[in-house]
């Protein structure tokens, strides 16, 4: 079985500040682990995606996550926010077995 | 543009209509998914295809029904719906099930009166 865990339904940061939006997993087999951002009113967007190659992975818009296999976490990052980042974030873990699973997601609000 | 269309982007309908959702994908992937997305609560996967064969159906209620005739096309059939299926309904594809990111369409946006 597999889970994903997102602390944190709402994040709020001021604009320029450091943004970190928690993802922590627990899979019994070596996991995938992916973040999605989501704007108002349209689909899901790939920002970055952990595939065992190296543990910090960079993604779109400045955003990177860190892979720590002995805190079971995939945190998302970025150093300044921009009022652009605004917007709904999930993580989501997959196996090779073809499952997929989402966190509940994390709403960044950043302020001016 | 991420290579899935969705049509169509808003529907309202009545309980005893029937409608079906359409979702194409132009990346050349094996697998499609249909989720739901609903106003504070969790993404919900619904339906998984690989390769034009259903594995996973989330026990979703009958009054959904999906078809998958070609692994660019994905329907999702609807009938007899209730007001709680009002959601935002998203389609994704991938490689393949499993290790591989998922791509979205922009999603159908479904009110049941």
């Amino acid at each position: 079985a597999q889970s994903v865990t997102q602390l944190g339904s709402h994040v709020s940061v001021s604009e320029g500040a450091l943004v970190l939006l928690r993802c922590n997993y627990s899979s019994s087999v070596p996991p995938y682990l992916f973040w999605y951002v989501q704007y108002p009113n349209q689909g899901l967007q790939l920002l970055l995606k952990y595939t065992s190659a190296a543990t910090l992975v960079k993604g779109i818009n400045g955003f990177e996550a860190e892979f720590k296999k002995s805190e079971t976490s995939f945190h998302l990052t970025k150093p300044s926010a921009h009022m652009s980042d605004a917007a709904e974030y999930f993580c989501a873990v997959n196996t090779n077995a073809g499952k997929s699973t989402f966190g509940d997601g994390t709403t960044l609000t950043v302020k001016p | 543009e991420t290579g899935v269309t969705q049509t169509p982007r808003h529907l309202v309908m009545g309980m005893t209509n029937k409608k079906s959702l359409k979702c194409e994908q132009h990346l050349g992937h094996n697998a499609m998914y249909w989720y739901k997305q609903s106003a504070k609560k969790p993404l919900e996967l619904m339906f998984v295809y690989n390769f034009k064969e259903q594995t996973e159906n989330n026990s979703v209620p009958s009054r959904f029904s999906p078809e998958c005739p070609n692994s660019s096309h994905l329907f999702l059939h609807l009938h007899t719906l209730q007001p709680e299926d009002s959601a935002l309904y998203l389609c994704a594809s991938s490689q393949e099930s499993g290790r591989h990111e998922q791509y979205f369409g922009p999603g159908t946006r479904l009110t049941v009166t």
